[in-house]
């Protein structure tokens, strides 16, 4: 069965910088796209962006106009794990941040499997 | 860029009601829908995409439909478990956009 396991909630101060990170397992996890979504306090889901966990290069990473500039993915495909990075926190960063796989059916692009949620509060 | 606007925001409605929420999209976009459940507190959940097509588990009463730039999501039967918010999504290869959700709520 397919699981994503994110880390666990973090409380920073703005300015501060933060990696989290989505873990995944199941047969054949590192050769597909994870995706990053954002749902601020009593808010919607907005796409984030996506990477490719099969291959390192850069290519294969896309973000949404929204947070393009604003934060970085990546992942490393040895421990099947991506990673959503923020080198300057504000406290309007604070939202539940959900990893998402990318289904592998074919033509298909829709979200199967999420994870828990990474709960980031940026507060001074 | 392709923007999803649903309908309505929120909505009241009994158990064993038939319900049904709106998506339309800017502009047409196939079939390339998907729609989400998700809870309070908890991760959302894949119920339909490829517009029509039931996620493997999720109960029959659910049901999409709809192309191009209008779809649909009806639930037959409105069941205690069913309250909840709802997402449509517009995907593709490299991009991808939610709707604002709908919130089900008991009446």
């Amino acid at each position: 069965e397919v699981q994503l396991v994110q880390s666990g909630a973090e409380v920073k101060k703005p300015g501060e910088s933060l990696k989290i990170s989505c873990k995944g397992s199941g047969y054949g996890f590192s050769n597909f796209w994870v995706a990053w979504v954002r749902q601020m306090p009593g808010k919607g889901l907005e796409w984030i962006g996506i990477i490719y966990l099969g291959d390192s290069d850069t290519r294969y990473t896309r973000y949404s106009p929204s947070f393009q500039a604003q934060v970085t993915i990546s992942a490393d495909k040895s421990i099947g794990t991506a990673y959503l990075q923020w080198n300057s926190l504000k406290a309007s960063d604070t939202a539940i941040y959900y990893c998402a796989r990318q289904t592998p059916i074919m033509d298909l692009y829709h979200f199967d499997f999420w994870g828990q949620g990474t709960l980031v509060t940026v507060s001074s | 860029d392709i923007q999803m606007t649903q309908s309505p925001s929120t909505l009241s409605a009994s158990v064993g009601d038939r319900v049904t929420i709106t998506c339309r999209a800017s502009q047409s976009m196939s079939r390339r829908l998907a729609w989400y459940l998700q809870k309070p507190g908890k991760a959302p959940k894949l119920l339909i995409y490829n517009a029509s097509s039931l996620e493997s588990g999720v109960p029959s009463r659910f049901s999409g439909s709809g192309s191009g730039t209008e779809f649909t999501l009806t639930i037959s039967s409105l069941q205690p478990d069913d309250f909840a918010t709802y997402y449509c999504q517009h995907y593709s290869p490299f991009f991808h956009t939610f709707g604002q959700g709908t919130k089900l709520e008991i009446k």
